[in-house]
């Protein structure tokens, strides 16, 4: 049982454009969302993360939308850049007293050509 | 200590063989966790451990693995009698006590090839 699914195995953007990431999730207990950045032969890198008690939470240029209702998040990246090419892992968490286990999504290969 | 560590980087086992993979977490975290990532897949979470103890070993195997974080040392997981299908990144991911405000911090993985 996957509870948190990212459709899109991959997308391709112009330089310049906007990239837009798509998660989404299960578990109606996830109170904590989170990206991150995968470049080859490295370990994941936070990105950026969002409150369940939010529905959007800005950095720069990346920005992470939550639609709680519709069980959905996404991750918005503009304008898109060609070092932003990577993989980006959606992770969602139940925070409790035990600690934060992440669970992951299965991936999206952004490819952002000059 | 600038980040987690983990090693080696690349280990390569002969089918039947143990692979011991190692973690040293940033300094101040007492959280470590395991993720495996399979080819073309996401990462999985195998294990949560705390200095002694394993608090969730859900997604562990129920044979041939086990893990431990020791009061001084790193953390190891251990996969005895390699199969192929062990083939995969090995994650290992720190945190301080109760946070979340930005995840874990990972570690640049240990890649394993069973032959």
């Amino acid at each position: 049982d996957q509870q948190v699914k990212q459709n899109s195995p991959s997308l391709s953007v112009q330089e310049g454009r906007i990239s837009i990431l798509n998660c989404d999730y299960t578990n109606s207990m996830f109170d904590y969302f989170l990206w991150y950045k995968k470049y080859p032969a490295e370990g994941p890198t936070f990105l950026i993360s969002i409150s369940s008690i939010k529905d959007k939470n800005e950095d720069g240029r990346f920005t992470v939308f939550l639609n709680k209702s519709a069980k959905h998040l996404s991750l918005h990246i503009v304008p898109s850049q060609p070092g932003d090419s990577a993989v980006y892992f959606c992770a969602a968490s139940v925070t409790n007293n035990a600690g934060n286990m992440l669970t992951f999504g299965g991936g999206t290969r952004l490819m952002v050509k000059p | 200590n600038a980040g987690v560590m983990q090693n080696p980087r690349h280990l390569v086992r002969r089918r039947g063989q143990e692979a011991r993979l190692r973690c040293s977490p940033m300094k101040g975290h007492s959280h470590v966790y395991w993720y495996r990532q399979l080819p073309e897949e996401g990462l999985k979470f195998m294990v949560y451990l705390q200095k002694e103890n394993i608090i969730d070993e859900s997604g562990m195997p129920k044979e041939r693995f086990s893990a431990e974080f020791p009061k001084e040392g790193p953390s190891i997981l251990r996969i005895q009698q390699v199969v192929r299908g062990d083939s995969a990144a090995y994650f290992c991911a720190s945190s301080p006590l109760h946070s979340s405000s930005d995840g874990y911090t990972f570690g640049s993985g240990t890649r394993l090839t069973v032959v």
